[in-house]
């Protein structure tokens, strides 16, 4: 199995641009989760989805942050508009089951606004 | 009071030696235990997963938590050059979301 894979690797934007963070997690795994990543929060949860229905939200930030499912294979994350303050390391990653087991994390979206 | 806290290090020890990495928390409800292992520029990978108190081992890597004093420990036997990286406790309650510490940097010096 390739792993979960997120496109893109990084990705540089101008504040107020729109920022599409993609990713493809592993066949079978109900769950998916988006994280974000800074040295001052660590590792944040910002939405999760089983069986592509989201699930809980709260972590996400403000109404300019938007995350779909559109299918057992796709998910995307969506800032709009962007801004400096969203710069940090995006994670994505799914899982068989809830927290049971853990999860498999993708290698990041690195995500610098200026 | 943060959910999780770990001390952020970085904590360097020479090779060879035993390295302790620990955790403490504030949620009872805790069930699950986790360590991650996190490589520069990559994303976190599952290194030990517990159930409830006690101990786990695995290879080099000993898993420990204490659920009477909120406390959670990775030991690293042998330490090598191989192991630096940053280390991030986690932790859910039953199959809900994982919460994580912010990470504590480990180099092992050669």
């Amino acid at each position: 199995d390739a792993g979960v894979i997120q496109s893109p690797r990084h990705e540089v934007t101008e504040m107020g641009q729109e920022v599409t963070l993609r990713c493809k997690p592993i066949s079978g795994h109900d769950y998916l989760f988006w994280y974000r990543q800074t040295m001052m929060r660590g590792l944040e949860l910002l939405i999760y989805f089983n069986n592509n229905v989201p699930i809980d939200d709260s972590g996400m930030p403000e109404d300019r942050f938007s995350a779909k499912m559109p299918n057992a294979s796709f998910s995307t994350l969506k800032i709009q508009p962007s801004e400096p303050r969203d710069s940090a390391v995006y994670f994505c990653a799914s899982s068989p089951t809830g927290s049971n087991y853990g999860y498999t994390f993708g290698s990041g979206t690195r995500l610098t606004v200026v | 009071q943060k959910e999780v806290e770990q001390d952020p290090g970085p904590l360097s020890v020479p090779e060879g030696a035993i390295v302790s990495l620990n955790c403490t928390y504030s949620n009872s409800a805790f069930q699950y235990f986790m360590w991650y292992r996190q490589y520069s520029r990559k994303g976190p990978e599952l290194l030990m997963y517990t159930y409830s108190s006690g101990n786990k081992e695995d290879g080099r890597f000993t898993a420990q938590v204490d659920k009477s004093s909120k406390y959670i420990s990775l030991f690293i036997r042998d330490s090598q050059p191989s192991d630096s990286a940053t280390y991030l406790c986690a932790m859910s309650e039953k199959d809900d979301k994982i919460i994580f510490g912010k990470g504590t940097r480990l180099h092992i010096l050669p």
